[in-house]
């Protein structure tokens, strides 16, 4: 079983520009979520999409956003990127409902320079 | 009060030892409780899900969970070098709130 795959593997953009960045989840899950983990830190909640509506967000600013397409993968979009946007990005996904384990992909390194 | 709350570490156990991972959480609703485990440079990797109190056993690893104390942890047994990583514990409310993480170290 194909498990989540992310892509690219690394990003490198310069500030101002914007970053799109993609998931694919394990086959009969609807549900993904997005998380930031800067260098050292712990992993910060982005975004939780399910079943193609987006059904809750962290606190992170607007210009962080995204989409989940119908065959349910997604799509994590930073605009306006600052050298503090540089992270791991995480895409994880599980089975639908908010009370499932959730598996992550190997993520994407976005370096801003 | 931070929703999901780790000791940061480092814990550091002789191999063979057991290694003792502790997590409380603020949310009384919370339904489902994880242990992640991530190595340096990868993505955490699921090691055990409990949803209700009690243990659960899996291998070498045991999840105990309180929720009227609001409290889970992971003890792993026999702990061998390649346990070294950074554990997480995730809470699922309506959405996943992961710890910190505890940094442990299997010393040979």
């Amino acid at each position: 079983e194909a498990g989540v795959t992310q892509s690219p593997t690394h990003l490198i953009k310069t500030r101002g520009q914007q970053a799109t960045l993609r998931c694919s989840p394990i086959s009969g899950h609807t549900s993904v979520y997005w998380y930031q983990q800067a260098l050292g830190l712990g992993l910060q909640f982005l975004l939780w999409y399910d079943e193609g509506e987006e059904r809750n967000r962290g606190n992170f600013p607007p210009r962080f956003s995204g989409r989940q397409f119908p065959n349910y993968s997604s799509e994590l979009n930073v605009n306006a990127l600052e050298l503090e946007d540089s992270a791991l990005y995480l895409c994880a996904s599980s089975f639908s409902g908010g009370n499932q384990p959730q598996h992550f992909g190997d993520g994407t390194r976005l370096s801003i320079l | 009060q931070k929703e999901v709350e780790q000791n940061s570490g480092p814990l550091s156990v002789p191999e063979g030892a057991i290694a003792s991972l502790n997590c409380t959480y603020s949310d009384r609703g919370s339904q489902s409780f994880f242990w992640y485990r991530q190595y340096s440079g990868k993505s955490p990797e699921l090691i055990m899900s409990i949803y209700s109190n009690g243990d659960k056993e899996d291998g070498r690893f045991t999840a105990q969970l309180n929720k009227a104390s609001q409290y889970v942890s992971l003890l792993i047994r026999d702990s061998q070098p390649s346990d070294s990583a950074t554990y997480l514990c995730a809470v699922n409310p309506h959405d996943m709130r992961f710890g910190a993480g505890t940094r442990l170290t299997v010393k040979p």
